[in-house]
């Protein structure tokens, strides 16, 4: 069944460490995104790609990286964790190119926890 | 610049009354809409879409929306609210051009009455 997964669902972790989150997707998507929500708050636009070695800062400035070796997959790695990334953190995907293929398909998230 | 409102950020409404969620945009065409429902620890769910004809859409689970143009709303309506459709509500609004990114409202919470 093609879909969008998401791992870890939660994690607890301490400040200093390197975290990858990891997003992986079976619908034959070139685009995939991954947003930020904070609790009672929209989503934000971290990172976005277009397919293959592509990846793009989104609207919200954040200190973790991205990269898009194969297409179904989209990990977004932070190299130092502090207590400000808590948040969530949703992974999407969509088809590459016209509108009526604009709609974008979001995986479960992972709740971050930073101590 | 593209924008999001959803006035309400909580509603409560009993289970078998209507429901309607209110969303305004700002954009300078016309956009494509979209309404997206989230479960407690959950992603998002799409539950209708809007990119040209018929102004009035019918999505899943019961759920239909309308465009007005006039006065930039796509409000989502629910002639009978369940249980079930307790949730998060997040209205988005995408660009008809370049990376057709979304913006998304701050959500509005729907609590149901039993």
């Amino acid at each position: 069944e093609a879909d969008i997964y998401q791992t870890p669902r939660y994690l607890v972790i301490g400040t200093g460490k390197k975290i990858t989150l990891e997003c992986s997707q079976t619908m034959g998507h070139d685009k995939m995104y991954w947003y930020q929500q904070d609790p009672g708050m929209e989503l934000h636009l971290i990172h976005y790609s277009y397919g293959v070695n592509s990846t793009e800062k989104g609207d919200l400035s954040s200190e973790s990286t991205v990269s898009r070796i194969r297409t179904e997959h989209f990990p977004l790695t932070l190299e130092s964790a502090r207590p400000s990334h808590t948040s969530q953190y949703l992974c999407a995907s969509s088809e590459l190119t016209g509108v009526l293929n604009n709609e974008q398909f979001f995986g479960p998230g992972t709740r971050l926890t930073v101590l | 610049a593209q924008s999001v409102t959803q006035p309400d950020i909580h509603i409560t409404v009993s289970e078998g009354a209507s429901l309607e969620l209110r969303c305004n945009y700002s954009y300078g065409a016309t956009p494509y809409l979209f309404w997206y429902v989230q479960s407690p620890g959950q992603g998002l769910q799409l539950l209708l879409k809007y990119f040209s004809g018929d102004t009035l859409v019918q999505g899943i689970k019961g759920f239909e929306a309308e465009f007005k143009r006039s006065q930039s709303s796509f409000n989502l309506r629910k002639p009978s609210v369940h249980w079930s459709d307790a949730a998060e509500y997040f209205c988005a609004v995408a660009a008809t051009s370049g990376t057709y990114k979304y913006i998304f409202g701050t959500g509005t919470r729907l609590k149901v009455l039993a």
